[in-house]
């Protein structure tokens, strides 16, 4: 399977826990993105990378929720001191060049308790 | 505040009918309008996008853009059950026709009843 690849699909934490979460995207692909999507809404995007460099992150993202993407290829989107309002769905998205189609993984689902 | 609106259903449809779909957007200045197809539990998937005003027909899909109005529909013919899913509507942030920085509506559920 080539597709864009996320680990781990499901993790259920203790409140004030870090997670971390991995994105494998397509091969070659140069841009990645987060998403976050909680139950009823649609896709909030968080963040994304042009090969290594993080050029966008939104609001929605605050200091407690850090990506990388240090060689280019895959991407760590790590939570720290995780809240219950941090229960989701996280995404990871990658495409080939900004206008081109962007592919989503499977997601991780984020349970804290 | 950049938004996108659309009615969260349940839209129910007979199968073999047309089910229309709609969005509107808030901002002016946004140049691609994109429609994923999402299954319960399943991440989105894209099926079509659209930059001009007009209409744009791929398969049993079209998707409809009216700029003057920030109003994108998409129409799916002759429905199927398998076309039972949440459809999202989202717009680009980003300059030109950048899919990726995308503002998404809550999404509207069809339901096709055989």
């Amino acid at each position: 399977d080539t597709g864009v690849s996320q680990n781990p699909r499901h993790k259920i934490t203790k409140r004030g826990q870090n997670v971390t979460f991995r994105c494998d995207p397509i091969s070659e692909h140069n841009r990645l993105y987060w998403y976050r999507q909680t139950l009823g809404q649609g896709p909030e995007f968080l963040t994304y990378f042009q090969n290594e460099a993080q050029l966008e992150k939104s609001r929605l993202l605050s200091d407690r929720f850090s990506a990388e993407r240090p060689k280019g290829s895959f991407s760590t989107l790590e939570i720290q001191r995780t809240e219950q309002g941090d229960s989701a769905m996280y995404l990871c998205a990658s495409s080939l060049n900004p206008v081109d189609t962007i592919y989503f993984g499977e997601g991780s689902w984020l349970t804290v308790v | 505040q950049k938004e996108v609106e659309q009615n969260s259903g349940p839209l129910s449809v007979p199968e073999g009918a047309i089910a229309s779909l709609n969005c509107t957007y808030s901002d002016r200045g946004s140049q691609s309008f994109f429609w994923y197809r999402q299954y319960s539990g399943k991440s989105p998937e894209l099926i079509m996008f659209i930059y001009s005003n007009g209409d744009k027909e791929d398969g049993r899909f079209t998707a409809q853009l009216n700029k003057a109005s920030q109003y994108v529909s998409l129409l799916i013919r002759d429905s199927q059950p398998s076309d039972s899913a949440t459809y999202l509507c989202a717009v680009n942030q980003g300059g030109g026709g950048s899919q990726g920085n995308l503002i998404f509506g809550k999404g509207t559920k069809l339901s096709v009843k055989p």
